[in-house]
C-alpha cells in the first residue's frame, strides 16, 4: 500500500518556467511534509518542509502548497533553472516516526 | 566533516558472497536509518535503530542483518547476495526519532553480478 502517491514521475521544464510535483496522503495521521533533492550520486538531501497549520511556505524559488481536506501538498519551484534538474521526492510522516517517501520525480530543466 | 558517511561508496561481488556496508554520523543522533534505493529511484525503509535498539525492521529478507555498536553507527551486513539486492543503500540519521531533521549519506552503490 502506497501511503504517499507522487506525480508526474518526470517533467521536463524550460529554464524560466514554473515546475510543479504534487503529493497526496492517506494517512490522515500525517503531521510533517518534507521535500527531498536528490542529485546523480549523492543522497537526498532536505529542501523544504511544512506542517499542517499554514497553507503554504516559501523559502527562495520553492514554495510548497498544502491542502489539508484534500491531504494534497504541491512543491512549486518558481524561474526553474538547469541547475534545479535533480530527482525531487516528498515525503511524510506522523511527526515521530520514519519519514515514508513517494517514488520521485526527476526534472530537467532545458537551457 | 562529513555529516553521514557511509563506506564503502560502490561495492561489486559475486552472488553468494556476504559484505558489509558501514555507517557513521557525526550530528550526535540518536536514530539511524537504512534505506534501499531500486533501480526506478524509489525509496523503502529497511531497519531504524533508536539509541542503538531496533525500533523498525520492515519486511527485509532474514538476510540482510542491521548491527548498531553505538548510536553514532549503524553497520549493514547482507549474507548469500542475491542478483535483486543490487540497489543503492543510504543510511540516514535524525534527533531523536523526529522525522524533522534527516540527514542522508552519500549512498553505497551494490552491484551483484
Amino acid at each position: 500500500q502506497q501511503q504517499v502517491k507522487q506525480s508526474p514521475q518526470s517533467l521536463i521544464v524550460q529554464k524560466g518556467g514554473i515546475s510543479i510535483i504534487n503529493c497526496a496522503y492517506e494517512n490522515t495521521a500525517f503531521d510533517y511534509f518534507p521535500w527531498y533533492q536528490q542529485f546523480p550520486g549523492k543522497g537526498p538531501a532536505l529542501l523544504i518542509a511544512i506542517r499542517p497549520d499554514v497553507s503554504e511556505k516559501k523559502e527562495g524559488r520553492f514554495t510548497i502548497s498544502f491542502n489539508k481536506s484534500a491531504k494534497q501538498f504541491s512543491l512549486h519551484i518558481m524561474d526553474s533553472q538547469p541547475g534545479d534538474s535533480a530527482t525531487y521526492f516528498c515525503a511524510a510522516s506522523p511527526g515521530y516516526s520514519t519519514l515514508t517517501f513517494g517514488k520521485g520525480t526527476m526534472l530537467l530543466v532545458s537551457p | 566533516d562529513t555529516a553521514v558517511s557511509q563506506t564503502p561508496k560502490y561495492l561489486v561481488t559475486q552472488m553468494g558472497n556476504d559484505k558489509s556496508i558501514k555507517c557513521e554520523q557525526n550530528l550526535g543522533h540518536d536514530t539511524m536509518y537504512w534505506y534501499k534505493q531500486d533501480s526506478k529511484k524509489f525509496l523503502k525503509i529497511m531497519f531504524s535503530y533508536n539509541n542503538k535498539e531496533l525500533i523498525i525492521n520492515e519486511t527485509v529478507p532474514n538476510r540482510f542483518s542491521p548491527k548498531s555498536p553505538d548510536k553514532a553507527h549503524l553497520n549493514l551486513h547482507i549474507n548469500s547476495l542475491e542478483l535483486g539486492d543490487s540497489a543503492v543503500y543510504f543510511c540516514a540519521s535524525s534527533p531523536a526519532g523526529i522525522s524533522a531533521g534527516y540527514t542522508f549519506g552519500s549512498g553505497t552503490r551494490l552491484t551483484v553480478v
